[in-house]
């Protein structure tokens, strides 16, 4: 079965950009949107962005002057870079696959990021 | 962009109640509509699509129902293992979530 699994710093310092990727495993990452979702600690969920296999990309327009996603095929992962991070983007971060209706059916486990000096 | 909300905040409830989570759109979503569960230090899962279709390997317990803006997320009779937050999410657009319900024990 298809897993996903987030890798990245854990803390970035404010300014910083924020690098992240998601490994796919168990399956192709071809055909899909892959998206990227946060949680600050005791929040909700706000989506930030997602990525098709051909490198196509929509953003949240609340980060989008700060976000830059990727794909890389040949290693079935996609990445999430953060700009001018703040305080405000700690947060465990998920990586998701949307499947045809739209929503999120498999999941990674998340990872957390803190921002701070 | 679409706002999404949900009533109750928080339900207290009994193994075996029927609990029901309301979902509402600020404009119409068709059913365009997804639930989640997520318990604490996980990541959520994946329990309704399309409003209404029930995820695989996701008890029958579970059921949603609704269109447009106004949606039900309902156990028909809550175990031990369903204490947890219920997300909604749409997906017509940019997806954007539910501010969260959180079922605790009563």
């Amino acid at each position: 079965q298809v897993q996903l699994q987030e890798s990245g710093p854990g803390l970035v310092k404010p300014s910083e950009t924020l690098s992240l990727t998601c490994t796919v495993s168990g399956g192709s990452i071809s055909s899909y949107y892959w998206s990227w979702i946060r949680q600050p600690a005791g929040k909700g969920l706000e989506w930030i962005g997602r990525i098709y296999t051909s490198g196509s990309t929509n953003y949240n327009p609340s980060l989008k002057s700060r976000v830059t996603m990727s794909v890389d095929t040949s290693k079935n992962q996609f990445s999430l870079k953060l700009s001018s991070v703040t305080a405000a983007d700690t947060a465990v971060y998920y990586c998701a696959r949307r499947q045809l209706e739209n929503a999120f059916d498999i999941w990674g486990q998340g990872t957390m990021v803190t921002v701070s000096s | 962009d679409i706002q999404m909300t949900q009533s109750p905040s928080s339900v207290s409830a009994s193994v075996g109640d029927r609990v029901t989570i309301t979902c509402r759109a600020s404009q119409g979503i068709s059913s365009w509509l997804a639930w989640y569960q997520q318990k604490p230090g996980k990541a959520p899962k994946l329990l309704i699509y399309a409003a209404s279709s029930l995820q695989s390997g996701v008890p029958s317990r579970f059921s949603g129902s609704g269109s447009g803006t106004d949606f039900t997320l309902t156990i028909s009779s809550l175990q031990p293992e369903d204490f947890a937050t219920y997300y909604c999410q749409q997906a017509n657009s940019f997806p954007s979530f539910g501010p969260g319900t959180k079922v605790d024990i009563k």
